[in-house]
């Protein structure tokens, strides 16, 4: 089946920095991929649309400057959490949108604790 | 009105044992219909599609009412290893997926 891999799988990070998360569809190519976010308990809560090549497309309340996506090409975008506060510790999941089934295939996630 | 709610349970159920999830979601446009499987700390799996028609996998029937925006998933014959939340996903075409809260499910031997 379609692989999609995220790296790292977890980061520990001090207040103020900056991380940044991979998402790459290995054995398909991903015109759009999806970032979501999921707190403790609660459900997977979709951050942004990334499309290959065009400008990232937020949901509401998600802050577009501190939140960085970059979809440069059909197999990889990133998400970069600039200067990173304690209340961005989550779980980051993304998923890649197969160009040609239109399924989608969830990357393992990315545990980022903020201290 | 969230979206796509769900009972989040939990469910504590001993092995063998048949239980159900429901699930109804709020957008009449939703196209595609999904039950998730989510262990803890893990990315979501599909666990299957939910057509209009019911659909069976082995232990697992899942069903849809588009009338009354409801999806259910009835699990037979409970397993230790179906201990998960299992979260309620729709979605229209070319759109993202969208996740409800997730009913979680024990099973106890």
């Amino acid at each position: 089946g379609a692989v999609v891999s995220q790296h790292p799988s977890w980061v520990i990070c001090k207040s103020g920095t900056s991380v940044k998360i991979e998402c790459r569809s290995l054995d398909f190519q991903a015109t759009t991929m999806f970032w979501y976010r999921q707190f403790p308990k609660q459900s997977l809560m979709l951050m942004a649309t990334s499309n290959e090549g065009s400008k990232a497309t937020y949901e509401q309340g998600v802050e577009k400057d501190k939140f960085l996506i970059n979809h440069a090409s059909l197999t990889l975008s990133t998400l970069t959490v600039t200067s990173a506060h304690p209340e961005d510790s989550s779980f980051y999941i993304c998923s890649a949108e197969d160009s040609r089934s239109y399924e989608q295939y969830f990357g393992p996630g990315t545990r980022l604790t903020v201290t | 009105r969230k979206e796509v709610e769900q009972d989040p349970g939990p469910f504590n159920v001993p092995e063998g044992a048949t239980v159900a999830f429901n699930c109804t979601y709020s957008n009449s446009a939703s196209q595609s219909f999904f039950w998730y499987r989510q262990d803890c700390r893990k990315e979501p799996k599909l666990l299957m599609s939910v057509y209009s028609s019911g659909n069976e996998d082995g232990r697992f029937t899942a069903q849809l009412n588009r009338a009354s925006q409801y999806i259910s998933l009835l699990i037979r014959d409970s397993k230790l290893s179906d201990s998960a939340t299992y979260l309620c996903v729709v979605n229209q075409a070319g759109t993202a997926l969208i996740f409800g809260k997730g009913t979680t499910l024990s099973v106890s031997s």
